[in-house]
């Protein structure tokens, strides 16, 4: 398996501000997710996190919003831009190592939005 | 897209019954259903998966069987322990593709 970190845990942000999420993996990996679970819910995927160009998005979840970068095969951000209420939520990464067929998550960033 | 159902929602059984929790899915592509469990506070761990060239596979106390034809899977899990207490996620997608479309949840209760 894949040791994956998440900065930060959590944060508490004020409507109108963005947060950036940092995701880390200890190997390389192919293949990196973002997901979103709403309180008391399901996790949705929101994009694939594509090394050296830009993330593929599911519906619902646009770039502006979300947009994500990805400079190599080791690490990922996650921007949740111009917040409200409604984003409130934990975020997760998620990676499949290149060896593998498993998908492995990382512990998350819960997001507090006031 | 994808979409996994999830039943029940909640299920609370006593240690050392049987729990058994169902999910159907509606893209006949879908090739590959893992299972996660996840405790409070927790990220979603890795319990099973199964691979839709095989109809069951079994785990020390845990297992899933496959219906291909049906479109449905099931997560049986025997000999309940107050440790398997958590929200398990069944969840569904194309092998290679690695997009996982997650069911509802279900909390599981293991009463002492």
């Amino acid at each position: 398996s894949a040791v994956i970190s998440q900065k930060p845990s959590r944060d508490i942000c004020q409507r109108g501000t963005s947060l950036t999420i940092q995701c880390q993996v200890d190997s390389q990996v192919t293949m990196m997710f973002w997901y979103r679970q709403q309180p008391g819910q399901s996790l949705t995927l929101i994009a694939t996190a594509n090394q050296g160009s830009e993330a593929t998005y599911e519906s619902g979840f646009v770039i502006d919003k979300f947009p994500i970068s990805r400079p190599n095969l080791t690490f990922s951000t996650l921007t949740v831009s111009n917040l409200s209420p409604e984003d409130s939520s934990i975020y997760l990464c998620s990676v499949v190592p290149g060896d593998q067929e498993t998908q492995y998550f990382g512990p998350g960033t819960r997001l507090l939005v006031l | 897209g994808e979409n996994v159902e999830q039943h029940p929602s909640t299920l609370s059984v006593q240690e050392g019954d049987s729990a058994v929790i169902k999910c159907t899915y509606s893209d006949s592509a879908s090739n590959y259903f893992p299972w996660y469990k996840q405790e409070l506070g927790k990220r979603p761990q890795l319990i099973i998966d199964i691979r839709s060239n095989v109809g069951e596979k079994k785990d020390q106390r845990i297992a899933v069987t496959l219906n291909k034809t049906a479109k449905h899977f099931s997560l049986h899990i025997t000999e309940t322990q107050p440790e398997d207490s958590a929200v398990y996620f069944c969840a569904a997608s194309i092998l290679n593709d690695y997009k996982l479309s997650f069911g509802a949840g279900t909390t599981v209760t293991v009463r002492a």
